[in-house]
This record gives C-alpha cells, sequence and structure tokens, in this order.
C-alpha cells in the first residue's frame, strides 16, 4: 500500500516562531488531508487539498501531486497550536479510504 | 449542529465480552468510517461505509463488524474483545471525495481498554 512519511516527527517552538512541517507520499494521490490533534485527543480537519494551496488564518498547506509532496506552514505560531499534526492521503476509485501518517509531534513554549 | 457525536466515551470489557459503538452525525454525509489509534501512531481505518445499507472493510477490520442501518449511525461491534483491542476508536463522516470538498470530520473519541 501507499507510504506516508511526515517529517520532523518532533518539533519544539517558542511562541511567535514559523515552522513548515512536510508530508511525503509514495503513489500518486487524488485525496489529501491534514489534521491536527489537539492535547485532549479531538481531531480537527485543517485542510482538504488533494492539490494547490490553501489558507486559512495563520495556516496554510500545498500539495504538489507530481512531486507528491504536501507542505503545512504555521506563522506566527500560538500555544494553542500545541499537538499531532497528521497527514492522510486516499487514492484512487477509494480515496475516501485515508491512509495516515505518523504524525509530527509539535510543542509551542511562551 | 452536534457533528459527529460517539458514545461510549471510556468503556472497560474482559477479554471475551462483546460491545457496540455508536457513531452519530447530523451533517447528511454520504461516508462515514472507523478507525483506531494505539499510542504514538497515526489512524488506521477498520471500516467505512459510502451509503445506508453499505459496509466495506478497510486496513485492519479483522475481531470488528459494522452496520448502517440509518444515514446518519454508524455501528461497531465487537463480538469478542481481546486485549489487542484495546485502543481508542473514533468516527468520521464526510461527503463523498472531489468537486474540492471531501473532509472528514471527526468524533470525540471512545477510549476502550480490554483486560
Amino acid at each position: 500500500g501507499i507510504q506516508v512519511e511526515q517529517s520532523p516527527p518532533d518539533l519544539i517552538l517558542q511562541e511567535g516562531a514559523n515552522s513548515t512541517l512536510r508530508c511525503n507520499f509514495s503513489d500518486s494521490v487524488n485525496n489529501l488531508q491534514w489534521f491536527h490533534q489537539n492535547p485532549w485527543g479531538q481531531l480537527i480537519n485543517l485542510f482538504y487539498i488533494p492539490s494547490g494551496t490553501k489558507q486559512n488564518g495563520r495556516l496554510s498547506a500545498t500539495t504538489v501531486a507530481t512531486e507528491r509532496y504536501s507542505l503545512l506552514y504555521i506563522s506566527s505560531s500560538q500555544t494553542t497550536d500545541s499537538g499531532v499534526y497528521f497527514c492522510a492521503v486516499g487514492q484512487g476509485g477509494t480515496a475516501s479510504k485515508l491512509t495516515f501518517g505518523t504524525g509530527t509531534r509539535l510543542q509551542v513554549t511562551l | 449542529n452536534a457533528g459527529v457525536t460517539q458514545t461510549p466515551k471510556f468503556r472497560v470489557l474482559k477479554t471475551g465480552q462483546s460491545m457496540t459503538l455508536l457513531c452519530a452525525q447530523d451533517m447528511n454525509h454520504e461516508y462515514m468510517y472507523w478507525y483506531r489509534q494505539d499510542p504514538g501512531m497515526g489512524l488506521r481505518l477498520i471500516h467505512y461505509s459510502v451509503g445506508e445499507g453499505t459496509t466495506a472493510k478497510g486496513e485492519v477490520p479483522d475481531g470488528y463488524n459494522v452496520s448502517r442501518l440509518k444515514k446518519q449511525n454508524f455501528l461497531l461491534g465487537l463480538e469478542s474483545a481481546a486485549p489487542s483491542q484495546t485502543s481508542v476508536y473514533f468516527c468520521a463522516s464526510s461527503y463523498p471525495p472531489g468537486q474540492g470538498r471531501g473532509e472528514q470530520y471527526f468524533g470525540p473519541g471512545t477510549r476502550l481498554t480490554v483486560t
């Protein structure tokens, strides 16, 4: 099956810093989503982005499908950004079947 | 709108017992999913449904059964629980992916321990 690798696995930032999280995948996809799991375990959908660029406030994401990677940018980080960020991909006619990466754990400190 | 809700929130089972987890969504989504999350790992798909009356296997379906009798509900059953099924279970729902939508929305999770 498709492989999804996220980097870095862990990241510690001071409040106000910017960061870039990367998601590489081993095959072509037509579904790619980014999620944030907060410290209480709740999963929030950040972006549905099989290709192109989207922005939502301090967060933006870019997927370059032809080169099999996606980037999540966090600007002016806040302590509430802490948690685990997951990338998940789906392929072909079963694109709704998502394969998740193992995540990037982000800690934002004061 | 409540979004996606799951009951119960916590459960402890003894090996061999059975239970059913209930997921409900009020967003009129066609697709629903059950995932499990083990410590330090991403989520893995157990079963999913693309519409009322349909179900299909995901990545880790063994030991679980599902039913989708109503569009808004998706049930996950464990017929004979095993310690390997200790996990956090998440339900999600979405529109069919494509045409600029397909975001999966998740419930709060059910923490299951099998002793």
